[in-house]
């Protein structure tokens, strides 16, 4: 069965720095744009950025752009999600999804269980 | 960006009803329109993509159409695990930008 399973999430203070892993499996990995979307109850849905298959097309979302970093090691079969300077707001369950395109259409057919990042003092 | 707005935010159901979600977005997006089914406690799962095509092992009796700024998701019969949150969510341009979704309940 194909499978996204993230890992990173936790308890950080605002400004502080984390980390999220996602780890692709059953599926060829470097095929595939790969995205990361976050949830909040009071929020919804929000996607948060997405990178090519070859790392060569990367876009953000306003709210992330200059304080999150995506990548990926297709050697790996991994995603990564680098944030910064996190504030309260980036409080959320973050998944990663995989794209239905190699260059990224928006369009997620696969989703991992998400992870939960909690933004506070 | 594109705002995305579904009604109605809720509704009750009985099994066997049909059931029918409207989505429109802020602006015309052609048919770059997908639907997400979501759980509790679970990651949505792609339902519909681009408007009306149906995503492989999601039961025929879900049904999406529509194009430009006015969208339905249909479920012709409701059944017992049809009940979840269901969102819309816009491919045309980015930011990809998603329905506030639409609980479907047990009446």
């Amino acid at each position: 069965e194909v499978q996204l399973v993230e890992s990173g999430g936790g308890l950080v203070q605002p400004g502080r720095s984390l980390r999220l892993s996602c780890a692709a499996s059953r599926f060829t990995f470097d095929d595939y744009a790969m995205h990361w979307v976050r949830q909040t109850p009071g929020k919804g849905l929000e996607w948060v950025s997405g990178i090519g298959w070859n790392s060569g097309d990367i876009v953000y979302a306003d709210s992330v752009k200059g304080r999150f970093t995506i990548s990926r090691d297709n050697a790996k079969n991994s995603l990564y999600l680098h944030m910064n300077s996190l504030r309260p707001e980036d409080s959320a369950m973050y998944y990663c999804a995989k794209d239905i395109t190699s260059s990224g259409s928006g369009t997620f057919d696969i989703w991992g269980q998400g992870t939960m990042v909690t933004v506070s003092s | 960006d594109i705002q995305m707005t579904q009604s109605p935010s809720s509704l009750s159901a009985s099994v066997g009803d049909r059931v029918t979600i409207t989505c429109r977005p802020s602006q015309s997006i052609s048919g770059y329109l997908n639907w997400y089914q979501q759980k509790a406690g679970k990651a949505p799962e792609l339902l519909i993509y681009t408007a009306s095509s149906l995503q492989s092992g999601v039961p025929s009796r879900f049904s999406g159409s529509g194009s430009g700024t006015d969208f339905t998701l249909t479920i012709s019969s409701l059944q017992p695990e049809d009940f979840a949150t269901y969102y819309c969510q816009q491919t045309y341009s980015t930011p990809w930008t998603f329905g506030q979704g639409t609980k479907v309940e047990i009446k």
